[in-house]
């Protein structure tokens, strides 16, 4: 069990930039889910993935975001013409299927910084 | 809606003593709970989680919790504090709106254990 996978751990960027940050989760979670953390804040649901399959947006998640897993393993996070509200860490989480009563895995998260 | 609170920002222990930190929660139905602990620039890690069963739950590093039905309180404790456990605490609850078991977080007790 190497545990949840983030990359890049931090990017700092301009305004307007669009930037890409990828999650591996544990090789036999089939969910996956991804969470914005501000400081201060506890984490906030973005998006989920069962498998390859993203069944639920946050309101959270404008048209600048787009979220993919598409074989079923590793996800892709995109934020396009960013602004300075993304600030943020972007946490990954990954858990097995079947019950739903199985913890949540965390990643280290993305600190995006937005100059 | 689901939601969960942490009253206190910060809570203050020697270390040897016992330490608690408080969440209250706010559920339709039985309450799926977890305790999640952050380091400085790290994702959570996952403590323990109440779904069913005893009142007191183990977990890792010592730490239980006490589920409390009348109070809808889920309090993190541990008998005697390390300076180690110095850290970002957050409690959760899972969201049962849906079907993705996404996770519903309070705003985080920062515990700080003098030596």
């Amino acid at each position: 069990d190497t545990g949840v996978s983030q990359d890049p751990r931090h990017k700092i960027t301009k305004r307007g930039q669009n930037v890409t940050f990828r999650c591996d989760p544990i090789s036999e979670h089939n969910r996956l889910y991804w969470y914005r953390q501000t400081l201060g804040q506890g984490p906030e649901f973005l998006t989920y993935f069962q498998n390859e399959a993203q069944l639920e947006k946050s309101r959270l998640l404008s048209d600048r975001f787009s979220a993919e897993r598409p074989k079923g393993s590793f996800s892709t996070l995109e934020i396009q013409r960013t602004e300075q509200g993304d600030s943020a860490m972007y946490l990954c989480a990954s858990s097995l299927d079947g019950t739903s009563n199985q913890p949540q895995h965390f990643g280290d998260g993305t600190r995006l910084s937005i100059l | 809606a689901q939601s969960v609170a942490q009253p206190e920002d910060q809570v203050n222990v020697a270390e040897g003593n016992p330490l608690t930190v408080k969440c209250t929660y706010s559920v339709s139905g039985n309450p799926y709970l977890f305790w999640y602990v952050q380091y400085p620039n790290r994702g959570l890690q996952f403590l323990l989680k109440y779904i069913t069963g005893d009142n007191l739950v183990k977990g890792s590093y010592g730490f239980e919790a006490e589920f409390n039905k009348s109070q809808t309180s889920f309090h993190l404790k541990k008998p005697s504090a390390l300076v180690s456990d110095s850290a970002l605490y957050f409690c959760a609850v899972r969201d049962r709106g849906g079907a993705t078991n996404k996770l519903i977080f309070g705003t985080g007790t920062l515990l700080a254990v003098q030596p």
